[in-house]
């Protein structure tokens, strides 16, 4: 079965550390997404991705980038750690489509000590 | 900058009542998703709504679209333990792409 898999599903760092949250999808979608979610805030959008070699921000990107090198993988990288950027980050794909769906992996629970 | 309020924030109800939670907006949308967040994972697609009016049944849960395509509402029918999650709407932000902007979402919990 095709699936979108995160990892590692915890991680504790250090602040100033850079540190990469990887994202593996089989759903062979051009679509991929990255969200924090945080109390009172919600799942927010940090960077995306319609296809190999394109990227966007979204509305939170300071301090994250992102880079599509191919259709499965979409790494996000911290470029050094803030306490601001504790959160639990979710990863998603989506076919392309007037009216499609979001895949969502289990999340990566992140801690900049 | 379209956005979704969702109401109530909490709710917290007993086995086998009923319950309606809400995702209002100023703005028109062409289409309202509906995602369920289990504890400890990610969001899962319940229903897409598209037209106004529309009304669509999963097992227990109504959703509907109002008619203006301005809000949704989800009801639950005798509620279960198993219903217990965030209930997130979103809607599709991206124009000639996919791209999803959410709602902080409604927590639902289910006493038994």
């Amino acid at each position: 079965d095709a699936e979108i898999t995160q990892s590692p599903r915890h991680k504790i760092t250090e602040t100033g550390r850079q540190v990469t949250l990887a994202c593996h999808q089989t759903w062979n979608h051009n679509n991929m997404f990255w969200y924090r979610q945080d109390l009172g805030h919600g799942l927010r959008l940090i960077h995306y991705s319609y296809g190999v070699q394109d990227t966007n921000k979204g509305e939170v990107s300071d301090g994250y980038s992102v880079s599509r090198s191919n259709t499965e993988d979409l790494p996000l990288t911290l470029e050094s750690a803030a306490s601001s950027q504790t959160s639990v980050y979710f990863c998603a794909s989506s076919g392309s489509g007037v009216v499609t769906e979001a895949f969502f992996g289990q999340g990566t629970r992140l801690t900049v000590v | 900058t379209q956005l979704l309020e969702q109401s109530p924030q909490f709710l917290s109800i007993q086995e086998g009542e009923n319950l309606t939670v809400y995702c209002n907006s100023s703005s028109v949308f062409s289409s309202l998703q509906w995602y369920r967040q289990e504890p400890g994972e990610g969001p899962v697609l319940l229903v897409t709504v598209v037209t106004g009016g529309e009304v669509k049944k999963l097992k227990r849960l109504t959703f509907q679209f109002g008619d203006a395509r301005k809000d949704s509402s989800l009801h639950i029918t005798a509620a279960q333990p198993g219903d217990t999650g965030l209930y997130l709407c979103a809607y599709d932000s991206g124009g000639s792409n996919y791209k999803l902007t959410f709602g902080k979402g409604t927590l639902l919990t289910v006493n038994p």
